[in-house]
């Protein structure tokens, strides 16, 4: 079946640092994902999202890169701040792009 | 606008109990969404719709009921709560397919005791 996991549970960094977090999907058919932040007592916001067609997409201060010879999806948070601690999870749209699947997540912790 | 409510925020049910947990969107989404998150776990889909009259299954809808009478209200029905359905739950919308972004709200906690 599918299923998509995240490589690290949880990541600390350092403020002003760069973090990267990283998630696995094992659906070849997947043709679109989400990254999502939740901070505590919320719901999951919306980061940013990638088609199957691209392999790098750019928003203020995160990139997500997709590489879909191994089926790994990463998001880079530049210059990390306090407010970016949170949950962080990928989304994967699977074969009919009704049923997210999503990944246990990933808790960015940013140290001062 | 308000986005996606959902309401009680917080419910204490005993086993066999039944209650309704009330989501509605104000943004005209065609598509709703219901999730539930086990603690430390991603979430995982329990029914969606993507239109007024329509819902389906999603990766675990045993033991939930939903109904879709109108765009913006979707509402979550328990029937018999078993302490397995001990989660939080959230509601989501989304315009079109789920290869949009889903707005999410703030959830809803639920123990059965």
């Amino acid at each position: 079946g599918e299923s998509v996991g995240l490589h690290l549970p949880t990541l600390s960094v350092q403020e002003g640092d760069n973090s990267i977090i990283n998630c696995a999907y094992s659906n070849s058919a997947s043709d679109y994902f989400i990254w999502y932040k939740q901070e505590s007592g919320k719901g999951p916001q919306f980061i940013i999202d990638i088609r199957s067609n691209m392999d790098k997409r750019q928003g203020q201060r995160v990139t997500v890169l997709l590489n879909k010879t191994v089926k790994h999806l990463s998001l880079q948070i530049a210059a990390t701040q306090p407010g970016d601690s949170a949950v962080y999870f990928c989304a994967d749209s699977g074969n009919y792009g009704q049923n997210f699947v999503f990944g246990p997540g990933t808790r960015l912790s940013v140290l001062p | 606008n308000a986005g996606v409510t959902q309401t009680p925020k917080f419910r204490i049910l005993k086993i066999g109990q039944s209650m309704t947990l009330q989501c509605a969107q104000d943004m005209n989404h065609n598509y709703m969404y219901w999730y539930r998150q086990d603690p430390g776990m991603g979430l995982k889909l329990i029914y969606y719709s993507v239109g007024a009259g329509i819902t389906d299954k999603g990766e675990v809808p045993n033991g939930y009921n939903v109904s879709r009478s109108t765009t913006e209200d979707f509402p979550l029905r328990l029937e018999l709560a078993a302490p397995s359905q001990t989660s939080v739950y959230f509601c989501a919308s989304s315009y079109s397919s789920g290869r949009n972004e889903q707005f999410f709200g703030p959830g809803t906690r639920l123990t059965v005791l």
